[in-house]
């Protein structure tokens, strides 16, 4: 059975700092792997994706994925109070479904 | 920009009644998704449908939930005989041939059972 762990929080990050998320998965041949950020009462919406090992970066996000420590994470550069919301890490199954972790609770203080 | 749209917004039932819920995926997708997140946990795969039939099940899935294609723009979900614990947002996703692996999410329909 696929998990992915992550720490619930709530994470708390003074306005303009980086926030740092990470998330860990059991699965040793994933390969795909999401962060979305969901508002309450709201559906996820896709900040990003990465295959491979490294870094991807898109605008103040940087996705990081390290396989043989089997880690995913999320750094969110100049923090700004609307990035304030739980951010899902998910995994992509064998059949395209999606595994996620429970979330961490991101609070972005001014 | 194309979206997932889901109807209605809300629904509230009574246990044990059936209800439907809806989704227009994005149009030239080919692959559809159910989810549910109970409140305050975490979002739960349930099926995912490609080709006019069920790829991928979850346990939870059982026979109690049903999925259907009616014609070439919906995409919907039943509850036979709902249950309380059946209470949760339920999301539909889609996905594109080309790009399997990034699911755009509907707004999700919050179902609650009395």
């Amino acid at each position: 059975q696929k998990e992915v762990e992550q720490n619930s929080g709530p994470l708390s990050v003074p306005e303009g700092a980086i926030a740092s998320l990470n998330c860990t998965y059991s699965d040793r041949v994933s390969q795909s792997f999401f962060w979305y950020r969901q508002y309450s009462g709201k559906s996820p919406e896709l900040i990003m994706s990465i295959y491979s090992n490294g870094d991807k970066e898109d605008g103040r996000f940087t996705a990081q994925l390290n396989k043989a420590s089997q880690y995913v994470s999320l750094l969110i550069r100049d923090s700004q109070p609307s990035d304030s919301a739980t951010y899902l890490c998910a995994e992509l199954g064998s059949n395209y479904q999606l595994i996620w972790g429970a979330g961490t609770k991101l609070i972005i203080k001014p | 920009e194309p979206e997932v749209t889901q109807t209605p917004s809300h629904q509230v039932t009574q246990m044990g009644q059936e209800v439907i819920l809806r989704c227009v995926p994005i149009s030239n997708h080919l692959y559809f998704y159910w989810y549910r997140q109970i409140l305050g946990q975490k979002v739960e795969f349930l099926v995912s449908f490609y080709n006019n039939e069920i790829s991928e099940k979850s346990e939870i899935f059982d026979d109690q939930f049903s999925v259907e294609r009616p014609d070439g723009s919906n995409f919907t979900l039943k509850i036979r005989s709902t249950k309380l614990e059946d209470s949760a947002m339920y999301f539909c996703a889609s996905s594109d041939l080309g790009e399997t692996d990034t699911q755009y999410f509907g707004p999700g329909t919050r179902l609650t059972v009395l």
